[in-house]
């Protein structure tokens, strides 16, 4: 069975500063996805990651995908309040139309 | 146009009503899915239509009926609820990724309809 896990599942941190969200996969995969959701809102797509070493950039936010290592990473640099959110990582089983979603990063920058 | 649409976006309803959610998509998507999502929780798959067949059903309670009336519609019947049924229920669409390649395989989601059973 596919699992997807997020960590951390919560994270505050100060405007101006640096992080990484980590998502891990538990099968072989090579798309991923991730999307933001703001409170009461839907899901809005960040970045489609199709390969093993796709890197995908949009403002202060990079994404990277390792298929080996079962494994994508989303950093932040230079935070500001506006990317307060809840971030999801989604993993497609191949060849199937099940997104399996990651639990979450409620992500709060402070100002 | 890469937008979904739901209708509507709000709804209360009681226990013995019966009540629909509607979807729209014209991007051409031949795969189109009804998700759950709880507060703070990750949206859980319900349904997916291919080619307006169902193709998955993840054993959801029959108090949900979903119909996808052609390419471009996807409706949520909803009977019988019960208030753990309240939740976001949240359309989304995608191009099918069995037939093409994964280049194409992006879900779009709507904005979602905010259910609430009294």
């Amino acid at each position: 069975e596919l699992k997807v896990e997020q960590n951390p599942l919560f994270l505050s941190m100060q405007e101006g500063k640096n992080y990484t969200i980590y998502c891990n996969y538990s099968t072989t995969s090579d798309r991923l996805y991730w999307y933001r959701q703001d409170p009461g809102k839907s899901l809005e797509s960040l970045f489609v990651l199709l390969s093993n070493g796709a890197v995908k950039q949009e403002g202060r936010l990079m994404a990277s995908l390792d298929t080996k290592a079962r494994l994508s990473t989303l950093h932040i640099t230079a935070a500001v309040h506006d990317l307060s959110a809840t971030y999801f990582c989604a993993v497609d089983t191949s060849g199937t139309y099940k997104y399996i979603f990651g639990t979450g990063t409620r992500l709060k920058v402070l100002a | 146009d890469t937008e979904v649409t739901q209708t509507p976006k709000h709804l209360v309803m009681g226990m013995t009503n019966k009540k629909s959610l509607k979807c729209e998509q014209h991007m051409g998507h031949r795969a189109m899915y009804w998700y759950k999502q709880k507060a703070k929780k990750p949206p859980e798959l319900m349904f997916v239509y291919s080619y307006e067949k169902l193709s998955i059903n993840e054993s959801v309670p029959s108090r949900f009926s979903p119909e996808c009336p052609n390419s471009s519609l996807l409706n949520l019947h909803l009977h019988a609820l019960q208030p753990e049924d309240s939740a976001l229920y949240l359309c989304a669409s995608s191009q099918d990724p069995v037939q093409v390649t994964p280049l194409s395989y992006e879900q779009y989601f709507g904005p979602g309809t905010r259910l609430t059973v009294t």
